[in-house]
């Protein structure tokens, strides 16, 4: 089936570092998503993103999070600076619609923030 | 809230035989999607569901908004349908935001 790619598969840095995880969307895909799992805890929504905007973004999305997908090129998630409460793993996610649609999800990457 | 009540926690089958999980909604849900996570933690999807059932192979699955459920048959089990089994659903009103079930760990036994 379509493959959502993600890099790095892990990353470890130091609180307030600024760090960058990177999606590989599917081909023809025009939506985008993270989702942030802490140890223990269930996958959780963090911001869905098309044409360029924000269209929608959970309380988890703090101040410090932002998202951009340059020249159609890797969907990018930034944390800076990071906090030790940042430290889950991320899943990226794409969908050809807006509409009914199905999402497929990256292998996510594990961030531990020292 | 949780949004998605997700049942049984654990399950373990013997090999050919079956078994149903589900999920149900706290709020109206305008589409459901299952997955399984393989042992690597990669979701697979099985099912995209905004209304009524889907079956594929050994796994059926049924979605009723109206009734705030959706449930995933799994039938003759084998051991390689070992894993975790999650739901996540979509509100109305929601942009393609899922809300993901606690999961329900799968063991088939030989």
């Amino acid at each position: 089936g379509p493959k959502v790619l993600q890099i790095p598969s892990h990353q470890i840095i130091d609180m307030g570092q600024m760090v960058t995880l990177n999606c590989d969307p599917v081909s023809n895909h025009l939506y985008f998503y993270w989702y942030k799992q802490i140890l223990g805890q269930q996958m959780e929504f963090l911001v869905n993103f098309y044409n360029g905007k924000v269209m929608e973004k959970s309380k988890l999305f703090k101040d410090q999070f932002s998202v951009e997908r340059p020249d159609g090129s890797y969907f990018t998630l930034k944390i800076q600076p990071t906090a030790l409460e940042d430290s889950a793993v991320y899943f990226c996610a794409s969908s050809r619609t807006g509409g009914e649609d199905t999402q497929y999800f990256g292998p996510g990457t594990r961030l531990l923030v020292l | 809230g949780d949004q998605v009540e997700q049942s049984p926690s654990a399950l373990s089958l013997h090999e050919g035989t079956g078994s149903a999980l589900r999920c149900n909604f706290t709020t109206t849900m305008r589409a459901v999607q299952w997955f399984r996570k393989n042992s690597r933690g990669s979701l697979i999807n099985l099912f995209y569901l905004a209304s009524g059932t889907k079956e594929n192979g050994r796994l059926k699955s049924a979605f009723d908004s109206k009734e705030r459920y959706s449930t995933l048959h799994i039938r003759d089990a084998q051991l390689e349908d070992s894993g975790t089994y999650f739901c996540a659903a979509e509100a109305v009103g929601s942009f393609n935001k899922l809300t993901f079930g606690a999961g329900t760990r799968l063991a088939v036994c030989p």
